[in-house]
């Protein structure tokens, strides 16, 4: 079986530019997350879904940040001018709620904004 | 809100030592609490979990126990390998008591485990 698919696996961007990440969770998964892991930290939640819908966003700036899953299946996360602070691993998850069954990760998208 | 202490930021052993992390976490609810590992250019994998109070958990010769009391799920191992080299996050997930996994976990910063032969 497939896993969480992620891509790209890296980008690095000037100041002011943006970017999209772009996820394919696991087959039949309903509930999907994105994760920012700042280097040398643990992950911290940004926001997931449940099927199309945003469940919590509370985490996600708002500004700058924003995150899509019009299907249900797939998402896109993207950075609208980026800033160096932003520099992080951005992880995608997934799980299958109902049966509250374990979140699977992907490997990730390393961002470096210079 | 709800967070998760991990005391050791790096530990370096040699084959064949016991392995201690400690974790203690605080949390308005009863969570969930987990084992992540995570190699480099990976995503943190599942290592195990428990739900409820003196629960064990056990995963590859990796075991922690629920305590409630003190609020800790520390990680031990009796003999690491260098194998076990990599990065280990205690997290916790709002769960109820149910042992019900919202998939939001809040993470520790992380311990680095290098084991030497």
């Amino acid at each position: 079986e497939a896993g969480v698919t992620q891509s790209p696996r890296y980008a690095v961007l000037q100041e002011g530019q943006a970017v999209s990440f772009w996820c394919d969770p696991i087959s039949g998964h309903d509930t999907l997350y994105w994760y920012q892991q700042p280097r040398d930290q643990g992950p911290q939640l940004l926001v997931y879904f449940r099927d199309e819908a945003v469940i919590d966003n509370s985490q996600l700036p708002s500004d700058r940040f924003s995150a899509v899953r019009p299907k249900g299946t797939n998402s896109t996360l993207k950075i609208q001018s980026a800033k160096q602070g932003d520099t992080a691993t951005y992880l995608c998850a997934s799980s299958f709620w109902a049966t509250n069954t374990e979140v699977f990760f992907g490997k990730g998208t390393r961002l470096t904004v210079v | 809100g709800d967070s998760v202490t991990q005391t050791e930021g790096q530990v370096a052993l040699s084959e064949e030592d016991f392995l201690t992390i400690h974790c203690n976490y605080s949390a308005s609810g009863y969570p969930t609490l987990f084992w992540y590992v995570q190699y480099p250019g990976e995503g943190p994998q599942l290592l195990f979990r428990a739900s409820r109070d003196k629960e064990k958990g056990s995963s590859r010769g990796f075991e922690a126990t629920y305590d409630k009391g003190t609020t800790s799920f520390h990680l031990r191992k009796a003999s690491v390998q260098e194998s076990d080299s990599a990065v280990y996050y205690c997290a916790l997930s709002d769960g109820g008591g149910t042992g019900a996994n919202t998939g939001k976990l809040t993470f520790g910063h992380g311990t680095i485990l290098r084991v030497h032969p």
